[in-house]
Order: structure tokens, then C-alpha cells, then sequence
């Protein structure tokens, strides 16, 4: 069964750093397309990054330089790491993949919480 | 990067009117336009993808159309289900966009 869990959320002072993860169980996540999306509170949704299966990664703008993906294998688990964070960093943060690739996502994990804040 | 406009944001209905949401894309993206919805505290849902393909499990009252720049979400006959947040997002590059979204109220 497909499941994606996020985790590593939490409050965090501007310029600091954190590191979300997306777990996988019922896919590869390092043979995997896996996406970010991100929604402040009260305000819609903003693409963040995607992971392609070939290992390409690519990011908004408004992270470009500051955010990275990883993968670990052993853990099946994908990393977004987040750095010199800012106030409109916080959001809820989403991993999703897809089934198909016509579509952009079409499974979605539950989402983690980033505050930033002093 | 690609822009995506999208409008109204917000729109008043009743249950069984038909409404029309359209985004505009900054160039040209094809087809590759998908639209979900969201409901509050909830993931999105994916609704209509490549502009016009109904993904499965979606109601057949939802439908997509366009392509290039310009494109609409129809839904006919409105359920009381139906009453949440609708986004476009464009996936036609690296890197993707969401429009601002569409919140339908219940008149």
C-alpha cells in the first residue's frame, strides 16, 4: 500500500535550518518522482521542488540556493533541506508522487507544519 | 517561469448550477494543465489533468478544456460536496505553478 509520511516539522528562528522528511513505504523513493508543495496558513498552494526519478531536482524561485533535496536509500526516505529560513517560509509542507506521468501528483502524504519565528 | 491567473476568487453558487472557473497561462503550456480541489484541513484532491482527462474516481459533472493559454474547470450541477477550494497548476516545465485558487461558496 502507498503511503507517504512527512515529518520534521516544528518552530524555528529566521535564518535557521531544517530538515523534512518524506518516508515512503509501497514505492522506491530513490527511483521515485516525488514533489513539495506547500501551503501558508489561510493562503493556497505553492509548488516547491520536484524529484524526478533520474535524479534531477528542481525548485521555485522563491527557494532556489536556500532548500535541497536528498534521498537515503536505506531508509527509503527523501529529504527536503531547508536553509537560512524566512516568515514566509511557514507553511504546512506536502511530499506527493504520482501513478502516472501525465499527471503532476496524484497521492499525497499529510503534511508538516514549518513556523518561523523568533 | 510560467505565470498561471486564475479567476475568479471567489465565486457564489447554488446547488445545481453549473460554474466556470478559467486560468490563463503567461505562454504556452499545451495540455499540461491539471486542477484540484481542496477542502478545508484537507489534502488536495486531484480533479481533471492534460486539460481535459477526468482522473478516476472524479465525478463526470467535472470537466476540463483548453489548451495553449487558456483554459476552464466546469462543474455542472453542483452538489453540496462540492463547495471548497479549486486550483489550476500548471506542469508543462521544471518547474510548475499553481494559480491563486478559486473558493465556491454556497449562495
Amino acid at each position: 500500500e502507498l503511503q507517504l509520511v512527512e515529518s520534521g516539522g516544528g518552530l524555528i528562528q529566521p535564518g535557521g535550518s531544517l530538515r523534512l522528511s518524506c518516508a515512503a513505504s509501497g514505492l522506491i523513493v530513490s527511483s521515485s518522482y516525488i514533489v513539495w508543495v506547500r501551503q501558508a496558513p489561510g493562503k493556497g498552494l505553492e509548488w516547491v521542488a520536484v524529484a524526478y526519478s533520474d535524479g534531477q531536482t528542481y525548485y521555485a524561485d522563491s527557494v532556489k540556493s536556500r532548500f535541497s533535496i536528498s534521498r537515503d536509500k536505506s531508509r527509503n526516505t527523501l529529504y527536503l533541506q531547508m536553509n537560512t529560513l524566512r516568515g514566509e517560509d511557514t507553511a504546512i509542507y506536502y511530499c506527493a508522487t504520482r501513478r502516472s506521468q501525465l499527471v503532476p501528483f496524484d497521492f499525497w502524504g499529510q503534511g508538516t507544519l514549518v513556523t518561523v519565528s523568533s | 517561469d510560467i505565470q498561471m491567473t486564475q479567476f475568479p476568487s471567489t465565486l457564489s453558487a447554488s446547488v445545481g448550477d453549473t460554474v466556470t472557473i478559467t486560468c490563463r497561462a503567461s505562454q504556452s503550456i499545451s495540455s499540461w494543465l491539471a486542477w484540484c480541489q481542496q477542502k478545508p484541513g484537507k489534502v488536495p484532491n486531484l480533479l481533471i489533468y492534460k486539460a481535459s482527462h477526468l482522473q478516476s474516481g472524479v465525478p463526470s459533472r467535472f470537466s476540463g478544456s483548453g489548451s495553449g493559454t487558456e483554459f476552464t474547470l466546469t462543474i455542472s450541477s453542483l452538489q453540496p460536496d462540492d463547495f471548497a477550494t479549486y486550483y489550476c497548476l500548471q506542469y508543462s516545465t521544471y518547474s510548475y505553478t499553481f494559480g491563486q485558487g478559486t473558493k465556491l461558496e454556497i449562495k
